[in-house]
């Protein structure tokens, strides 16, 4: 069984500029979420994704925006980075089961450095 | 609005003995709880969870109790090992726009001493 992977491991970027950040999902799994961990923090919830759409999001703008493909990987953009958008980018997999008990389960993640 | 909290950011114990993190929440909305284990440079996996219809979850040295009046949790590892040494997050799961969602703590950092 092939777990969460992600890359890049490290980013690094200048303010303004756009990133684009990649996730394959656990063999199995069909749901994709993202989350963005400052440092000291616990991780935030960014969106999720499913059946290819986007499900849900947390309090994040419009310019974090995501994609799911057919194979249920993933993408997470970011358009015009801010110094603020430096974090540990996770990515977590899950199977949707409709009752909601559905453990996630995460990727070693993508450090961003925005300059 | 925080509302999931590990008031400890840090934790010391002895190799051997039992180690207890403690989280507390504030939405009652909340029905499934999980706890993450995370090293430097990983992300964090899975370690336990419970559902809020139960009291206790065991899964070998790893227990975790809720009390649902008080909207507490603790993870309970007995004994404790050296390798345990990590950072722990506690999470509770809600439904936003049908998304399952994970609300994190802060994390409490464990250091198991020889």
């Amino acid at each position: 069984e092939t777990g969460v992977t992600q890359s890049p491991t490290h980013l690094i970027k200048t303010r303004g500029q756009q990133v684009t950040l990649r996730c394959s999902s656990q063999s199995g799994h069909n749901t994709v979420s993202w989350y963005q961990q400052a440092l000291g923090q616990g991780p935030q919830f960014i969106f999720q994704y499913y059946r290819e759409e986007e499900n849900g999001r947390g309090n994040f703008p419009p310019r974090f925006s995501g994609l799911q493909f057919p194979n249920y990987s993933s993408e997470l953009n970011v358009n015009a980075l801010e110094l603020d958008d430096s974090a540990l980018y996770l990515c977590a997999s899950s199977l949707f089961s409709g009752f909601g008990e559905e453990t996630q389960y995460f990727g070693p993640g993508t450090r961003l450095l925005v300059l | 609005d925080q509302q999931v909290k590990q008031n400890s950011p840090s934790l010391s114990v002895q190799e051997g003995r039992i180690s207890i993190l403690n989280c507390d929440y504030t939405n009652s909305m909340f029905d499934y709880f999980l706890w993450y284990k995370k090293y430097p440079a990983e992300g964090p996996t899975f370690l336990i969870s419970i559902s809020s219809i139960k009291d206790k979850n065991e899964d070998g040295r790893f227990t975790v109790f809720l009390n649902k009046s008080a909207k507490h949790l603790s993870l309970h590892i007995v004994p404790s090992q050296p390798g345990d040494s990590a950072v722990y997050f506690c999470a509770a799961s809600a439904h936003v726009q049908g998304a399952q969602k994970l609300v994190f703590g802060q994390g409490t950092r464990l250091t198991i001493n020889p």
